[in-house]
């Protein structure tokens, strides 16, 4: 079945260094989303990437879409404490409406 | 506008007891529904989803069951509790036809 590979797991940081964290999935995907989920609480919807190479920004964060729909990116700029959380990217294969998951990259930002 | 529910906020079960975890979404028809629960500094694991009343899919096998008796409620139970089933359960819905999740606040379990 389809696996949504996520990388690093975790990730320490000082507080105005950069932070990348990568997808990778086995299968061609029609669209991947990104989620944060602060520490103790529950996902919470970042983006959703549709179209090949596409790049869309959100204030420091940026995301990334590969030519082949197959990996993405999270870019963050100058990270802050607000910033601490984890990351998930989730994946779709046409004709499936459930995304699947990769495992999440736990960001901690040192101040 | 759309939310959801989700109680009890935490739970402490001895192993072999019942469990019976409510979700109930406000403000859309029709949605689907899911049920996915998070190990301790895990990813999320999707349990079983719903496109209808009545109709439930399972993603992985175990002693844990779902059942959706109205459009909106959607129910995680068990007979008998594992201490594997200890973990932050947490119920999400989607508009259908659409791919982006909302997640309710969860349900921390303890199994003991």
């Amino acid at each position: 079945g389809q696996q949504v590979m996520q990388i690093p797991q975790y990730q320490h940081v000082q507080e105005g260094e950069d932070f990348t964290t990568y997808c990778n999935s086995s299968t061609t995907l029609s669209n991947i989303q990104w989620y944060k989920q602060r520490p103790g609480g529950h996902p919470v919807f970042l983006i959703q990437l549709v179209k090949s190479g596409e790049v869309k920004k959100q204030k420091r964060l940026t995301f990334q879409f590969g030519e082949a729909k197959k990996n993405s990116s999270l870019h963050i700029t100058a990270t802050q404490t607000t910033d601490v959380g984890t990351y998930f990217c989730a994946g779709q294969t046409g004709g499936s409406y459930i995304p699947t998951f990769g495992r999440g990259t736990s960001l901690i930002v040192h101040p | 506008s759309q939310t959801i529910h989700q109680w009890p906020a935490t739970l402490v079960q001895p192993v072999g007891s019942p469990l019976s975890l409510e979700c109930t979404v406000e403000g859309t028809s029709n949605p689907n529904l899911y049920w996915y629960r998070q190990a301790a500094g895990r990813g999320l694991q999707l349990l079983f989803y719903s496109v209808g009343i009545g109709q439930i899919s399972s993603e992985v096998p175990q002693n844990l069951s779902a059942s959706r008796p109205q459009d909106r409620q959607f129910i995680l139970s068990s007979k008998k509790l594992l201490l594997s089933d200890s973990g932050f359960y947490l119920c999400a819905w989607s508009v259908r036809g659409r791919e982006k999740l909302f997640f309710g606040s969860g349900t921390q379990l303890s199994v003991l």
